[in-house]
């Protein structure tokens, strides 16, 4: 069956220091892979997806994500984070079912960022 | 980026009564809309896949007969919870991607802001 995982139910993280909120997938043929954040009471907000090409993908706010084929694992990244990165992240595969295509999502991340 | 809106954003509803969310996408066309619900601290479960002009296909074990949907237009898909029960009492949220014909095949879906439904 096609999935998502996120391992993490929760990532807490200093300001200032790297955050990582991890991503694995399984599904046949290429991966269309995406990272959405919400936050409360808020619809999915579109941070970067992976499609082809390079496996370092870079999106919206200082975020990027690195594709890794071998590990079947799309990680989110960022150098630094801010106070106002918490919220809750969602990784998500796009996957074609009878002839159009559906998003899988897993189970979400909540990051929570300490000043 | 593309905008999606979603209404309303919450509502208040009596046990029994039927209640009818819009999902419309404002500057883009979308053949398919998604419709999604979101139990408190879990994921989104894909409830249904909205196609213009065509029947809705449901997710295994949703009630197609409860949650009826319609997209009449390239820009709005509604939702309708027929005689709501509290146990519906959910955040909705729906999206819509744009047409693969006009250079949607790699895009990624957008997002409403999502309805709170609260049924007393």
């Amino acid at each position: 069956a096609q999935s998502v995982a996120q391992p993490e139910d929760q990532v807490n993280v200093a300001e200032g220091n790297p955050l990582t909120v991890k991503c694995t997938y399984s599904v046949s043929g290429n991966p269309y892979l995406f990272w959405y954040v919400q936050y409360p009471n808020r619809g999915l907000q579109f941070l970067l997806k992976y499609i082809t090409g390079d496996n370092l993908v870079k999106g919206s706010y200082g975020f990027e994500a690195e594709f890794n084929k071998s590990q079947t694992s799309f990680h989110l990244k960022k150098p630094s984070a801010l106070v106002s990165d918490s919220a809750l992240y969602f990784c998500a595969v796009r996957v074609a079912t009878s002839g159009t295509y559906k998003y899988i999502f897993g189970t979400g991340t909540r990051l929570k960022v300490l000043a | 980026g593309a905008v999606v809106s979603q209404h309303p954003s919450r509502v208040i509803c009596k046990s029994g009564t039927s209640v009818k969310i819009e999902c419309r996408s404002l500057d883009f066309q979308a053949t398919t809309m998604f419709w999604y619900r979101q139990f408190p601290k879990q994921s989104l479960m894909l409830m249904a896949t909205s196609n213009e002009g065509s029947k809705a296909t449901y997710e295994q074990g949703v009630e197609k007969d409860k949650f009826l949907i319609n997209h009449a237009s390239l820009t709005l898909s509604t939702l309708t919870v027929t005689s709501a029960h509290p146990e519906d009492s959910s955040f909705y949220i729906c999206s819509a991607r744009p047409q693969i014909r006009t250079g949607g095949r790699h895009t990624e879906a957008f997002f409403g802001q999502g309805t709170r439904l609260t049924v007393v």
